[in-house]
């Protein structure tokens, strides 16, 4: 199995900023996602975080608001930028075990935009 | 493109009271299945699993879910809940055995001592 570490946990931010989450996983996974959770919502697939390469956005979701970076195997980091209170919500990162189907998420990131 | 179902929004039930969470989704080829269960407070852990053979699979806690092809459902059942099982539910399909999960919008169940 993998444990998912993310920071921050949680954090109040000013609207027009930026917050940048961070996401450690303790053994390499093949493929690692960003999930939004927003308040009383399941949870949506922002992007898939691809190693080395450009994220790869799903429906609604643009690289110039929520950028991502995957250096290696084990970490990735999910900006929110220029963030307005529709943002608030709970990110979260998530990854495939090697060898296994399994999929394992971070214990979140809840973001409150004032 | 893949969708997933939960039919209910929010079920309360007496401790000891049998349990049955429907699910069901939209996807043409294999898929994976999964139900998660999150906790107040806490994130999104597995309960079970269905990637292939016995379509009857066992989780953690006592739960249980049944994947029937021809209904597209994997219905999650436990046959007596207790006060710790108050949490939200959710069920998530994969196409495949790789790339993301899609999720439905999850089940609060609440149980009441």
């Amino acid at each position: 199995s993998a444990v998912i570490s993310q920071k921050p946990s949680r954090d109040i931010c000013q609207r027009g900023t930026s917050l940048t989450i961070q996401c450690q996983v303790d053994s390499q996974v093949t493929m690692m996602f960003w999930y939004r959770q927003q308040p009383g919502q399941s949870l949506t697939l922002i992007a898939t975080a691809n190693q080395g390469s450009e994220a790869t956005y799903e429906s609604g979701f643009v690289i110039d608001k929520f950028p991502i970076s995957r250096p290696n195997l084990t970490f990735s980091t999910l900006t929110v930028s220029n963030m307005s209170p529709e943002d608030s919500s709970i990110y979260l990162c998530s990854g495939t075990g090697q060898g296994t189907a399994e999929q394992y998420f971070g214990p979140g990131t809840r973001l409150t935009v004032t | 493109a893949q969708s997933v179902s939960q039919h209910n929004h929010h079920v309360i039930l007496s401790e000891a009271a049998s349990l049955e969470l429907g699910c069901n989704y939209s996807y043409g080829g294999t898929v994976n299945l999964f139900w998660y269960v999150q906790y107040p407070g806490q994130h999104l852990q597995l309960l079970l699993k269905y990637f292939s053979g016995d379509p009857l699979v066992k989780g953690i806690k006592g739960f249980e879910a049944e994947f029937i092809k021809s209904k597209f459902s994997f219905n999650l059942r436990k046959p007596s809940v207790q006060w710790s099982d108050t949490a939200e539910y959710f069920c998530a399909v994969r196409g495949g055995s790789q790339g993301n999960l899609i999720f439905g919008k999850g089940t609060k169940l609440s149980v009441k001592p």
